[in-house]
């Protein structure tokens, strides 16, 4: 079993939908939760870290259930800006893991 | 601030060929250093991580090492490269001692051919 496991993707949306990516770890000593947006040929760029208590940031709204070791991220009123890849970053002691990405293409 | 370099940007070797590819980072001590790899359309891997000088863990056994000579400093290195090391190698940082989110490098694109 992957450390981290995203939906594999790829999602097509239009403009203004509400996407939702979902992801699971299995390491129950995961200790911090992200998200990171990766464009095409790039590296990738902190979008958001994951609380327990949920924490949104404009449009986008990320949510941690640690008894279920699963993290969630919504992003509301869709724009073709935020068409990019989605990974979700669990941290143990030491490093972090990456799920291999959710591509998320918003259409016109 | 804190800024992390990595360079060449784009390399062809050929099959055999050593590799060296560095990445440093300003602006902070003691970092939690690592190298990832991407295969094309695929997730990330951590090849090494570095949370010291000297203190290399490997992640994946394969055809490379990593040093660390200097506090900011991380060298990925290969005696012989294979096509399969073909990939983006993402250098990254992080606080020392805290489960923080890391800042990436912006790659170095490896084709051996």
């Amino acid at each position: 079993r992957k450390e981290v496991e995203q939906d594999p993707g790829p999602f097509n949306v239009p403009e203004g939908a509400t996407v939702a990516f979902n992801c699971t770890y299995s390491n129950s000593a995961s200790q911090s939760f992200f998200w990171y947006r990766q464009d095409c040929r790039k590296e990738p760029k902190l979008l958001m870290s994951v609380y327990s208590s949920g924490n949104e940031d404009g449009r986008f709204t990320a949510q941690l259930n640690r008894a279920s070791q699963y993290i969630s991220l919504l992003i509301r009123d869709s724009k073709l800006s935020d068409s990019a890849t989605y990974l979700c970053v669990v941290t143990i002691p030491g490093k972090l893991i990456f799920g291999q990405g959710t591509e998320l293409s918003v259409k016109p | 601030s804190q800024t992390i370099h990595q360079w060449p940007a784009t390399l062809v070797q050929p099959v055999g060929s050593p590799l060296s590819l560095e990445c440093t980072v300003e602006g902070t001590s003691n970092p939690n250093l690592y190298w990832y790899r991407q295969a094309a359309g695929r997730g990330l891997q951590l090849l090494f991580y570095s949370v010291g000088i000297g203190q290399i863990s490997s992640e994946v056994p394969q055809n490379l090492s990593a040093s660390r000579p200097q506090d900011r400093q991380f060298i990925l290195s290969s005696k012989k490269l294979l096509l399969s090391d073909s990939g983006f190698y993402l250098c990254a940082w992080s606080v020392t001692g805290a489960f923080t989110e890391a800042f990436f490098g912006q790659g170095t694109r490896l084709t051996v051919v």
